[in-house]
């Protein structure tokens, strides 16, 4: 069964501290897609990366840098030198090759920077 | 531009008031979907569509209606809402790879 995990329910840091946000997967399918999307209090979903599953390598946009590692089915998100701009809501999500209708959320964590 | 439209953007009702939240996107994408956002669960899929007259259902369809008589709209109808659907609301359009939401609508039933 396909399933996303956000372990961390609510994570506070201090402004110019590093944070990863854990994401663990499920899925069955060989060819598969992974999302982190931020969600500021405003509500909208903004897209910040995809992955697929046959790209491993580690990617680095500015501040923030993405993890994914196959062998545990883990695609974690690092936001370094952390800014109050960027507490919001932050979801992991799924999506498969040959069912890329459905997309699969972890329940999301919560980040607050305090300044 | 691409993009998904949704309205309204607020929405604050009673319970057992028929209500419908609109849907359109400009991509000529075949599909479409809708999820609602409750707190700690993350976006669940409430139904899709895969083309004009076809649709099926997601994870949570019970209380919700959909139809698709064109292939750029994709309305959400409550025909008798409750306040468990009180929610945050994202139609969305897909292609392989990658998703397009609209901005959501949040909706309260008193």
């Amino acid at each position: 069964a396909q399933k996303v995990t956000q372990a961390q329910t609510e994570i506070s840091v201090v402004e110019k501290e590093d944070v990863t946000l854990d994401c663990v997967y499920e899925t069955r399918d060989t060819t598969y897609y992974l999302f982190w999307y931020k969600q500021p209090p405003s509500g909208e979903l903004v897209f910040l990366i995809r992955r697929n599953s046959f790209d491993e390598q580690n990617e680095i946009s500015g501040r923030y840098s993405w993890n994914f590692q196959k062998s545990t089915s883990s695609f974690n998100f690092t936001i370094t030198a952390s800014q109050v701009v960027d507490s919001a809501v932050y979801f992991c999500a799924l999506s498969e090759e040959y069912n890329f209708n459905k997309f699969y959320f972890g329940s999301g964590t919560k980040l607050n920077v305090k300044p | 531009e691409a993009q998904v439209t949704q309205n309204p953007r607020y929405l604050i009702t009673v319970t057992g008031k028929k209500l419908t939240v609109t849907c359109s996107q400009n991509m000529n994408h075949e599909y479409m979907s809708w999820y609602r956002q409750d707190p700690g669960l993350g976006l669940r899929q409430i139904y899709y569509s895969m083309n004009v007259e076809v649709t099926d259902k997601g994870d949570v369809p019970e209380g919700y209606k959909v139809s698709r008589k064109e292939k750029r709209n994709f309305p959400l109808i409550l025909e008798s809402p409750s306040p468990n659907q009180t929610s945050l609301y994202f139609c969305a359009s897909p292609r392989p790879g990658e998703q397009f939401f609209g901005p959501g609508t949040r909706l309260t039933v008193l």
